[in-house]
């Protein structure tokens, strides 16, 4: 089955202590990217790559690093959780083509105190 | 600065009938625009898509209406369903970056018996 799959699903973790939320896709996709979603600010994109060691940022990358090695995986990086960072976060991919729409992940629910 | 708006955080409609949400945006540089849906504890999925070059899209009971001159764009959803009922997100990307999303704050959908 074609998917996102985001690791963990659900992170509750103390301020200042690193977590890295694994995401891979099992499409061959270029594409990938992550976003965090927030009340009343909708879907805001971190930081995404169009291919194996191309990252760049994206709207919000204060405080995230991410790391593309393989095609497939494309780990969120969280050196130093503060709890502004508490939010929903979801890695997406796309052949990058032809507007192809973006598949999303399930999410990961992080709380940092 | 949020240059796609949703201005309609919720909407409930009657099973059966139209249920339409809207979207604007700011940027003339957006050229492709997209629906997308969301389930609770699921990602957001793909639903329909409109390229600058048309006012209309068509796919079933769904139909995304764009009006660049007013910089809106609309989901038309006849006959709604029960199973309607999520949260939709409006995106936005520019020329050649269909995978470069910009997204909207959301519009919970309630479809009533």
């Amino acid at each position: 089955e074609a998917q996102v799959t985001q690791n963990p699903r659900y992170l509750i973790t103390v301020t200042g202590k690193k977590l890295t939320v694994t995401c891979s896709q099992n499409m061959n996709h270029e594409y990938m990217s992550w976003y965090r979603q927030d009340p009343g600010l909708g879907l805001r994109q971190i930081y995404y790559s169009m291919n194996v060691e191309v990252t760049d940022k994206g709207d919000v990358p204060e405080g995230y690093k991410v790391s593309r090695k393989e095609k497939r995986n494309f780990p969120l990086i969280l050196e130093s959780p503060s709890p502004n960072q508490t939010s929903l976060y979801f890695c997406a991919s796309s052949p990058w083509s032809d507007n192809s729409p973006l598949h999303f992940g399930n999410g990961t629910r992080l709380t940092v105190t | 600065d949020q240059q796609v708006k949703q201005n309609s955080p919720s909407l409930s409609v009657q099973e059966g009938r139209i249920s339409i949400l809207n979207c604007d945006y700011t940027n003339s540089m957006f050229d492709y625009f997209l629906w997308y849906k969301k389930y609770p504890a699921e990602g957001p999925t793909f639903l329909i898509s409109i390229s600058s070059i048309k006012d209309k899209n068509e796919d079933g009971r769904f139909t995304v209406f764009l009006n660049k001159s007013a910089k809106h764009l609309s989901l038309h959803i006849v006959p709604s369903q029960p199973g309607d009922s999520a949260v939709y997100f409006c995106a936005a990307s520019k020329a050649g970056t269909a995978s470069k999303l910009t997204f909207g704050t959301g519009t919970r959908l309630q479809v009533t018996l």
